[in-house]
């Protein structure tokens, strides 16, 4: 048990479908993040939050929607979704924004998320 | 560009031996780096760190090497068990305005018994 939980573990949708993962930390940590890893290819970070604010979108595509409403939660809006998004989506903590080095990121197991 | 890769994608040991999984970086800027071990349905768990002014760090059964002169780390895994089993990330830190962690691809270790 890391601290962090992530729900669905699993979940299946149509390219016309609109879900939404969870994320919940129980770390009292400052910061959270979306991470996607696909099959073959490198953890790839899609979104970062500090203290409930967005300070970084990597250059994700809009049909992915995050929410952040208060530091222990986030979501992953998901609209529209195209059948090469499918892969794993992880969540993570740290105690604060990884800028200086030193911060660890605490991850959830993860949503396995197939687009038919 | 910047990437951080893995030199092995898979590596086969035999139960109690010593595991030696090795990782290139190439951005000398960066100043810290980790290691994740990441299990089958489940999430990269932290195993060890180093920063850069450092060139060895040891922890429980865990060794993290950094080679600044030619930019490579490893990890190396004492007595290796069954329960090591598992896919390895490194990941360096090069800071930047914001801060990220990139990851390499992984190297999945299989321990036989």
């Amino acid at each position: 048990e890391t601290g962090v939980t992530q729900t669905p573990r699993h979940l299946v949708m149509g390219m016309t479908n609109k879900k939404s993962l969870k994320c919940e930390q129980h770390l009292g940590h400052n910061a959270m993040y979306w991470y996607k890893q696909s099959a073959k290819k490198p953890l790839e970070l899609m979104f970062v939050y500090s203290l409930e604010e967005r300070v970084e979108n990597n250059s994700v595509p809009s049909r992915f929607s995050p929410e952040c409403p208060n530091s222990s939660h986030l979501f992953l809006h998901l609209h529209t979704l195209q059948p090469e998004d499918s892969a794993l989506y992880l969540c993570a903590s740290s105690q604060d924004r990884l800028q200086a080095g030193g911060e660890k990121l605490f991850f959830g197991s993860g949503t396995q998320l197939s687009v038919l | 560009g910047e990437s951080v890769g893995l030199h092995l994608p898979t590596l086969s040991v035999q139960e109690g031996d010593n595991s030696i999984i090795n990782c290139a970086y190439s951005n000398s800027a960066s100043d810290y780096f980790i290691w994740y071990k990441q299990e089958s349905g489940k999430g990269p768990q932290f195993i060890i760190d180093i920063r850069s002014n450092m060139d060895k760090r040891q922890g429980q059964r865990v060794t993290v090497l950094l080679n600044k002169t030619v930019k490579h780390l490893s990890l190396q895994i004492a007595a290796t068990q069954p329960g090591d089993s598992a896919v390895y990330f490194c990941a360096e830190n090069y800071g930047g305005s914001q801060g990220n962690l990139i990851f390499g691809k992984g190297t999945k270790l299989s321990v036989k018994p």
